[in-house]
């Protein structure tokens, strides 16, 4: 199994404004992913932070909004940029394995004013 | 269009009965299917995978079932306890696609 941390695990934020969550993991990973979870909604991947290159985007997701770093194989940065209320929402980072089971970071939860 | 529904927002049950929850998909073709665990204020912990090769899955008091004619996945907990109350969601995947989740299921076991 894998064990990931975030940071901040909460904020409050102006409208306006962006917001980095770091994503930490113990052991080195190939696969990093970045969720989102509206109140009352499933689970949305946005994006899989690949180490070495560019993030691949889900549809609906862009890079100007939600651009992504992956230096090394336990690290990932999402940031949530020129926010507004509609991002107010609960950001998760996951892990994949080879036998297809994901893990899942504690998340961070994200409040627009 | 494509749908997975969970299909109770809430379950309440009493203690030491066995709860059952239910995943349905419409329009996709599963490799897999998930069961995830969530408390509130945490991330979704992974309880069990089961194959479309196979029909039944346990682990100690979790049993999963996945009918691909139905296009259904069962989710049991037996002799449920309290410690069992929180949201369990349903995940598939299928081929060239990233995992998708269905909204949960909250399930409250009372004493």
């Amino acid at each position: 199994s894998a064990v990931i941390s975030q940071k901040p695990s909460r904020d409050i934020c102006q409208r306006g404004t962006s917001l980095t969550i770091q994503c930490q993991v113990d052991s080195q990973v190939t696969m990093m992913f970045w969720y989102r979870q509206q109140p009352g909604q499933s689970l949305t991947l946005i994006a899989t932070a690949n180490q070495g290159s560019e993030a691949t985007y889900e549809s609906g997701f862009v890079i100007d909004k939600f651009p992504i770093s992956r230096p090394n194989l336990t690290f990932s940065t999402l940031t949530v940029s020129n926010m507004s209320p509609e991002d107010s929402s609960i950001y998760l980072c996951s892990v994949g394995t080879d036998t297809d089971t994901q893990y899942f970071g504690p998340g961070t939860r994200l409040t627009v004013l | 269009s494509q749908k997975i529904e969970q299909n109770s927002e809430a379950l309440n049950i009493q203690e030491g009965k066995t709860a059952t929850l239910t995943c349905n998909y419409t329009n996709y073709s599963p490799a897999y299917l998930q069961w995830y665990r969530q408390d509130p204020g945490r991330g979704p912990v992974f309880l069990l995978l089961i194959r479309e090769n196979e029909k039944e899955k346990r682990k100690e008091r979790l049993k999963v079932t996945f009918d691909t004619t139905l296009k259904q996945s069962l989710f049991h907990i037996t002799a449920s306890q309290p410690a069992d109350s929180a949201t369990y969601l349903c995940a598939l995947r299928q081929a060239g696609t990233a995992l998708i989740f269905g909204k949960g299921t909250t399930l409250s076991v009372s004493s």
